[in-house]
């Protein structure tokens, strides 16, 4: 399979730890993104990568988020000290940034959050 | 702020019956529209997306959607839905030169019943 993969799909984890979500883009990807997805809502824009560089983050992504593409491969995105509101989806894309032109973004099944 | 609606949360309709979704966004500039779909337990999937040219897009299994430019509007349809269409369906948007990160609306679930 050569989509996007998102490791773990699920996660569990008590208030208060800290999490680490993997997510490998599509091979050759230039472009990485974050979502995250609450019950009754769309996706959620919370940062993107071009490469190695992360080059814009939402105002949703408190300092208690941090996002990481270090090689510009796979990306991780941590949460620190978990609030219940973090429980949510969180998703990934990738897309291909051909100058000029706007690439599909392609998606990840998603890690599922639930804080306790 | 860009901000996409979608008017309709939960659809129900019969096989053969046809659908509309509307979707209305709030940005002056120069956007791409784009509807997705995610199917039951699968990823989000790109049904279509307008850049320019021609506002009558079409999608993949029949869909396709209109760009009206005066109304901020890129409604969904098909004539005819089938079960295999129950899906959520969520219209997005992005600014043109805006590093495509997309505004995505609160989604639509539609069920086809048989």
């Amino acid at each position: 399979d050569t989509g996007v993969s998102q490791d773990p799909r699920h996660k569990i984890t008590k208030r208060g730890q800290n999490v680490t979500f993997r997510c490998d883009p599509i091979s050759e990807h230039n472009r990485l993104y974050w979502y995250r997805q609450t019950l009754g809502q769309g996706p959620e824009f919370l940062t993107y990568f071009q490469n190695e560089a992360q080059l814009e983050k939402s105002r949703l992504l408190s300092d208690r988020f941090s996002a990481e593409r270090p090689k510009g491969s796979f990306s991780t995105l941590e949460i620190q000290r978990t609030e219940q509101g973090d429980s949510a989806m969180y998703l990934c894309a990738s897309s291909y940034r051909l100058a000029g032109g706007y690439n599909e973004q392609f998606f990840g099944p998603g890690t599922r959050l639930t804080v306790l | 702020a860009q901000s996409v609606s979608q008017h309709n949360h939960h659809v129900i309709l019969s096989e053969a019956a046809s659908l509309e979704l509307g979707c209305n966004y709030s940005y002056g500039g120069t956007v791409n529209l784009f509807w997705y779909v995610q199917y039951p337990g699968q990823h989000l999937q790109l049904l279509l997306k307008y850049f320019s040219g021609d506002p009558l897009v079409k999608g993949i299994k029949g869909f396709e959607a209109e760009f009206i430019k005066s109304k901020f509007s890129f409604n969904l349809r098909k004539p005819s839905v089938q079960w295999s269409d129950t899906a959520e369906y969520f219209c997005a948007v992005n600014l043109s030169g805006g590093g495509n990160k997309l505004t995505f609306g609160t989604g639509t679930q539609l069920k086809v019943e048989l």
